[in-house]
């Protein structure tokens, strides 16, 4: 599976729309982007995934480039319980296994 | 609809013990990932399971661990003989049997295991 590069950090103002990057640059033409999310001690969380268009949930939007080639999570008003490490993750079906790099940890600060 | 059920929370086995942790899958769910979590690292895959099937164990310690998930029951990861390094948080995650990308894994809240 292709790999994605994030930035370690980021920090984001309580209320204001969090966005947090993704490239994939040798993404293939089936795989999805996936984002997971684990707020400290607790269980990963699914979010959102997408393959070709821009998705939106209850919990966030994510925008795909349309060479695929990077995405963006957002969220649209940030709360301090978003506060957690974000995963961006490529899988061509739903029972590959999730292979978790680094991810960003997001800080909503009040 | 439930979740991932992981049980116990939490483990203590004083080293030289075994520990038995149980995942019981989302309904309908016949796909089972086990991972571990040391602590202050991030999340590293270990068994990919179906039915009565590994179908990748590529992340398992080469001994005392194992992994199950038989036609009726939990699955269960066990380990042998623990040792002070086994101390982690054990997640479960399940995800349906589609051939397609268009679902997602749900994750259980884990077990965290202690060894004394």
């Amino acid at each position: 599976d292709a790999k994605t590069t994030q930035p370690t950090s980021m920090d984001c103002a309580e209320g204001r729309a969090a966005n947090l990057p993704c490239n994939h640059s040798t993404i293939s033409g089936n795989e999805y982007v996936y984002w997971y999310r684990q707020i400290h001690s607790q269980g990963p969380q699914y979010i959102i995934h997408g393959l070709k268009n821009n998705e939106t949930n209850e919990m966030a939007s994510l925008i795909i480039t349309e060479d695929r080639k990077s995405s963006t999570l957002i969220l649209p008003h940030a709360t301090l319980r978003d506060t957690a490490v974000y995963y961006c993750i490529l899988m061509k079906t739903s029972y590959d296994k999730v292979i978790f790099g680094p991810g960003t940890s997001l800080s909503v600060i009040p | 609809n439930a979740g991932v059920m992981q049980n116990p929370r939490h483990l203590v086995r004083r080293r030289g013990q075994e520990a038995r942790l149980r995942c019981s899958p989302m309904k309908g769910h016949s796909h089972v990932y086990w991972y571990r979590q040391l602590p202050e690292e991030g999340l590293k895959f270990m068994v990919y399971l179906q039915k009565e099937n590994i179908i990748d164990e590529s992340g398992m310690p080469k001994e005392r661990f194992s992994a199950e998930f038989p036609k009726e029951g939990p699955s269960i990861l066990r380990i042998q003989q623990v040792v002070r390094g086994d101390s982690a948080a054990y997640f479960c995650a399940s995800s349906p049997p589609s051939h397609s990308g268009d679902t997602e894994a749900f994750f259980g809240q884990g077990t965290r295991l202690t060894v004394v």
